[in-house]
């Protein structure tokens, strides 16, 4: 069965503080992603990674960072965490879309974080 | 700009049939994706639609018309565990997915 697992279902955390959510795949997926998801709005792309050591910025990468030292891991990490940094962060990863494959997207859990 | 419209919320009845639209205007068109998104869960996969026409999954269907830049997803049948939310998302010429708000399903008994 597939597998996309996040460190931590919920935190909470306070202002200045730096964050670290993980998130391993055990599918050998090419590509992984890191979404944060508000009531009322889409899923919003903070980061994305193609490759090992690669990564490329979504639609809203301000206050965030990411790490990706091996295929199955990829990191996001809040330096100095703020308030409006509280929300439901979501990591999926897929293989490449290739006309094989769709990519379609398979998620973690979610972490939910909260700063105060 | 890219985007995607889809009814914030729905109500439908226990073993009725409801139709969740979604409408898009992307750069580019590389496919469009359905999840289904319980509360407090992740978003599961649902189907997945590049060619015009409906695909049939079971209770759930879904319907693309590119030319409108048009889709719905049909559930027949409603369960009570069907209650979630909809997530439409279409996948640009970057490939790069553009999502939708979701709908809110509420089925009642």
């Amino acid at each position: 069965d597939v597998k996309v697992t996040q460190s931590s279902r919920y935190l909470v955390k306070r202002t200045g503080e730096k964050v670290f959510l993980e998130c391993v795949q055990d599918m050998d997926h090419e590509n992984m992603f890191w979404y944060r998801q508000d009531p009322g709005l889409g899923l919003r792309l903070i980061y994305f990674s193609y490759d090992v050591k690669m990564k490329e910025k979504g639609d809203i990468p301000e206050g965030y960072s990411v790490s990706r030292e091996k295929k199955e891991r990829f990191s996001l990490i809040l330096e100095s965490a703020s308030t409006n940094q509280t929300s439901m962060y979501l990591c999926a990863s897929t293989f490449p879309s290739d006309g094989v494959n769709t990519g379609e997207l398979f998620f973690g859990e979610g972490s939910r974080l909260t700063v105060l | 700009g890219q985007n995607i419209d889809q009814p914030t919320e729905m109500t439908a009845t226990e073993g009725a049939i409801v139709q969740i639209n979604c409408t898009y205007q992307t750069s580019g068109f590389n496919g469009l994706f359905w999840y289904q998104q319980h509360a407090g869960e992740a978003p599961t996969f649902l189907s997945y639609n590049v060619l015009d026409g409906l695909e049939e999954k079971g209770r759930f269907s879904s319907f693309l018309s590119r030319s409108k830049g048009y889709s719905y997803l049909l559930l027949k049948e409603l369960q009570m565990k069907d209650s979630a939310s909809y997530l439409c998302a279409v996948m640009d010429s970057n490939y790069q997915l553009i999502w939708g708000a979701g709908t809110k399903l509420i089925i009642k008994p």
